[in-house]
């Protein structure tokens, strides 16, 4: 069984800061996303990373997967209140038929004050 | 604008009764999806559908059964719901291209009393 070990769990900043948020494994994947989950909603992908090494940015997110493709951060510029939720990585298993079998990790819920 | 909508958004439910949970979609995926997420473990994949008709067990499918007799339709069924089934359900819809992007519905929080 492939684990996704996610980091913080909790996470709460003011608005301005910078954070990090880290999903590690022993595993390789062949991609890994990340996804936010407001409150009453259900997860909404935000990126997806395939090539180990590659750097996605989206706006104020930067995204990183590892070159060993094992694990993935996701860093936030300058945290705004809007972007409190909790953020979960996925990844997807290497090799064979997936048809979308995804690994999650635990989930970090960010908190950013005003 | 793309949607996976699910029956219900709260469910009560008595200890050994059975229960639907209806989960559609309308982007004509061929992967669906179905999740239960508790604080702390994150998402565990129940089952899965990549075709009409078929369906895959996921990481804990004990208690639980699907059915997908049509593309979009996507049931899962609590044959006789017990306490600890009491969760968020999740399900989520991906296409044969893009199998991994899921797009998820806005959940269902079942209660069992």
């Amino acid at each position: 069984t492939q684990l996704l070990e996610q980091s913080p769990q909790f996470l709460s900043i003011q608005e301005g800061e910078n954070l990090t948020v880290y999903c590690n494994s022993s595993s390789v994947f062949s991609s890994l996303q990340w996804y936010r989950q407001e409150p009453g909603e259900g997860p909404v992908l935000l990126v997806t990373v395939v090539t180990g090494g590659e750097v996605k940015k989206l706006k104020r997110l930067t995204f990183q997967f590892g070159d060993a493709r094992k694990d993935s951060s996701l860093h936030i510029t300058a945290a705004q209140p809007g972007d409190t939720g909790l953020y979960l990585c996925a990844g997807a298993n290497a090799g064979g038929t997936s048809y979308g079998k995804l690994t999650f990790g635990q989930g970090t819920i960010l908190t950013v004050h005003p | 604008d793309v949607k996976v909508t699910q029956s219900s958004r709260y469910l009560v439910k008595r200890t050994g009764e059975k229960v639907f949970l209806e989960c559609v979609q309308d982007m004509d995926h061929e992967n669906m999806f179905w999740y239960r997420q508790d604080p702390g473990l994150g998402l565990r994949l129940i089952y899965f559908s990549y075709d009409v008709k078929m369906k895959e067990k996921g990481d804990i499918p004990e208690g639980y059964s699907v059915s997908r007799e049509k593309k979009e339709r996507f049931s899962l069924i609590l044959e006789s719901a017990s306490t600890n089934q009491t969760s968020m359900y999740l399900c989520a819809s991906s296409s044969f291209e893009r199998p991994n992007e899921q797009f998820f519905g806005p959940g269902t929080r079942l209660t069992v009393l």
